[in-house]
């Protein structure tokens, strides 16, 4: 069975901490995705991975970066964290070539920043 | 104009009944269409997949795309309070490498 895990399902920082959320997939997909999600404004890409160690700049990267080390992991940092960005975060996987659009999510990591 | 454009909701159903949910988007290089269902605090899962125009059926579900309008819908025949969840269309066009989402729609059924 599909599986994409977060490493945590709720998390509380405080302005300034530097944040890891850890994505770990067991399909050895090809891409990688990072989105957060807010209500009103819905899922909004932040960064993606198509292999292990390249990066490619989503919708709203300011404030994050990523990091791609192994082909089953995709991490996103927040070197500062701000009020803002209090959100859901969620992970997804997919395979290269046909499969491509066919994103699994992981169960998404509620951060809270104070 | 946003790219894709969907009605938040709630749509507030009983069960039994056919349920209508509706994406219209302004890229006319999209040509790869699907539709994801997300239950309260999860990640959102695949639903249904269509490429290009046409009708795409699959159990209760229909996924349904005109181009010439664009205009994507997913229909779900008696609905079911499970049905109950926030449905959210997504779209691509070729060469791209992500896909673009909608809002989505929350859609309660009651017993």
């Amino acid at each position: 069975d599909v599986k994409v895990t977060q490493s945590s399902r709720y998390l509380v920082k405080r302005t300034g901490e530097k944040v890891f959320l850890e994505c770990v997939q067991d399909m050895d997909h090809e891409n990688m995705f990072w989105y957060r999600q807010d209500p009103g404004l819905g899922l909004r890409l932040i960064y993606f991975s198509y292999d292990v160690k390249m990066k490619e700049k989503g919708d709203i990267p300011e404030g994050y970066s990523v990091s791609r080390e192994k082909k089953e992991r995709f991490s996103l940092i927040l070197e500062s964290a701000s009020t803002n960005q209090t959100s859901m975060y969620l992970c997804a996987s997919s395979p290269g070539g046909e499969g491509a659009d066919t994103q699994y999510f992981g169960p998404g990591t509620r951060l809270t920043v104070l | 104009q946003k790219e894709v454009e969907q009605d938040p909701g709630p749509l507030s159903v009983p069960e039994g009944a056919i349920v209508s949910l509706n994406c219209t988007y302004s890229n006319s290089a999209f040509q790869y269409f699907m539709w994801y269902r997300q239950y309260s605090r999860k990640g959102p899962e695949l639903l249904m997949y269509t490429y290009s125009s046409g009708n795409k059926e699959d159990g209760r579900f229909t996924a349904q795309v005109d181009k010439s309008s664009k205009y994507i819908s997913l229909f779900i025949r008696d609905s079911q309070p499970s049905d109950s969840a926030t449905y959210l269309c997504a779209m691509r066009g070729p060469g791209y490498s992500t896909l673009t989402f909608g809002k989505g729609t929350m859609l309660l059924v009651s017993p």
